[in-house]
């Protein structure tokens, strides 16, 4: 079945430092890919999706390209900030949404 | 306008007993959709209710869950009897009327936690 793998946390970054999540996923077809995050205290938000091959998401400075060929949709942001500490969920869908384990991330001053 | 809202926010319960989640969807989605992550580990799906109606249970663990939607509004989640396993985080979300082949946005409550001792 559909399924999504992204690397384990937890992740630790000094603010302005590059980011990186790896994403694969196991799907037939082709289903929409999305990153969702979940800041403390609060509930699911969109950050980013992609619905085709070779599309590009971004978002607040995020961003993740579609690659069909890799099955992949890493995370990235240039410089993170301390305001981007939360955990971040990679998930498919076609009917139903699939999602990874979730990454935390921590950003210190 | 207001978000996805469940209740509570957490519940804390002992083995045996009975708990009851509420989730109230944006108003005028029809398609709600319950999840949970249970130890830190990925979110997974439960169901799915187009209305009033169950569209999609396949996620459900086992007979112990039980979930409504009455009126096509609200939907409840209740656990009965809880075991130990059933701790974790519970998931609401909803989304407008689809189509065939598309997809909508899904908004997420921001969950109940719900630790079984």
């Amino acid at each position: 079945g559909d399924s999504v793998t992204q690397m384990e946390g937890p992740v630790t970054l000094s603010e302005e430092a590059f980011l990186t999540i790896n994403c694969t996923y196991t799907a037939t077809g082709y289903p929409s890919l999305f990153w969702y995050v979940q800041y403390p205290g609060e509930g699911l938000q969109l950050l980013l999706k992609a619905t085709k091959a070779d599309d590009k998401g971004s978002n607040k400075g995020f961003e993740a390209t579609y690659r069909k060929e890799t099955t992949s949709f890493h995370l990235e942001k240039g410089s993170v900030q301390v305001s981007d500490s939360a955990v971040y969920f990679c998930a498919l869908t076609r009917s139903d949404m699939r999602f990874g384990a979730g990454t935390r991330l921590t950003v210190k001053p | 306008e207001a978000g996805v809202t469940q209740f509570p926010s957490h519940s804390v319960i002992e083995k045996g007993q009975t708990v009851t989640l509420r989730c109230d969807p944006i108003s005028g989605h029809d398609n709600l959709y319950w999840y949970r992550r249970v130890m830190g580990k990925e979110i997974k799906f439960l169901l799915h209710f187009v209305k009033e109606s169950k569209q999609d249970e396949s996620g459900m663990p086992n007979n112990r869950f039980l979930a409504e939607r009455t009126g096509g509004t609200y939907s409840t989640l209740k656990v009965q009897p809880a075991e130990l396993e059933d701790s974790g985080v519970y998931f609401c979300a909803s989304s407008p009327y689809r189509t065939s082949g598309t997809y909508n946005e899904q908004f997420f409550g921001p969950g109940t936690r719900l630790t079984v001792l």
